[in-house]
């Protein structure tokens, strides 16, 4: 049975690159979530994709943020021009539609981001 | 607006209970859940309530849930050192959001 996965689980990167990181849900999973998570916080919502459908964005996801899954199954998270704010672990969580609760939700380990 | 309260710290004697706390602010809330989160392991959920339920008992937990108050708690009985984690509240206000609070670090003294 695997879980949720999230690559790469490090990512060290100087301020102005550009960042992707990939999530790998539970197969069956039809919704995908992104969260950020600083230290001492708990997760903040940033987007979610019902199937390949982004239906939803916080406003915390500034235009250099940009999701995507464009088959339903794997998502991408793109950082454009990372600033030092932008270092946080992002976390990527799958769930059902049916027969769920909506916050059963199943959670990656993350990646963590540093930006120098 | 909404805001999920915790503290962020407990320490509790191994064997004895942990009884962690949490405030709420939307009342719309239909579900309020308990997440775990150990070094480098993922957020794993634990245990929900329904909004309509004042408590829910699962093995050594506990949830009571006081929706007059918007106050919530865990009661993990017979601590062991397994518990050491950051237990996190969350509620959820809509059909795909989590509110999450800041988490609470139980701490297992022997």
């Amino acid at each position: 049975d695997t879980g949720v996965s999230q690559d790469p689980r490090h990512k060290i990167t100087k301020r102005g690159q550009n960042v992707t990181f990939r999530c790998d849900p539970i197969s069956e999973h039809n919704r995908l979530y992104w969260y950020r998570q600083t230290l001492g916080q708990g997760p903040e919502f940033l987007t979610y994709f019902q199937n390949e459908a982004q239906l939803e964005k916080s406003r915390l996801l500034s235009d250099r943020f940009s999701a995507e899954r464009p088959k339903g199954s794997f998502s991408t998270l793109e950082i454009q021009r990372t600033e030092q704010g932008d270092s946080a672990m992002y976390l990527c969580a799958s769930s059902l539609i049916l027969g769920t609760t909506p916050g059963e939700q199943y959670f990656g380990p993350g990646t963590r981001l540093t930006v120098t | 607006g909404e805001d999920v309260e915790q503290s962020l710290f407990l320490s509790v004697r191994e064997g004895d209970s942990s009884v962690i706390n949490c405030t709420y602010t939307d009342s719309s809330s239909t579900y309020l859940y308990w997440y775990k989160q150990e070094p480098g392991a993922g957020l794993q959920l634990l245990t929900y309530i329904f909004s309509n339920m004042d408590m829910k008992q699962d093995q050594r937990l506990t949830v009571l849930l006081n929706k007059k108050d918007k106050h919530l708690s865990l009661r993990i009985a017979d601590t062991q050192t397994g518990d050491s984690a950051i237990y996190f509240c969350a509620e959820s206000p809509s059909n795909y959001q989590l509110i999450w609070g800041a988490g609470t670090k139980l701490i297992i003294k022997p």
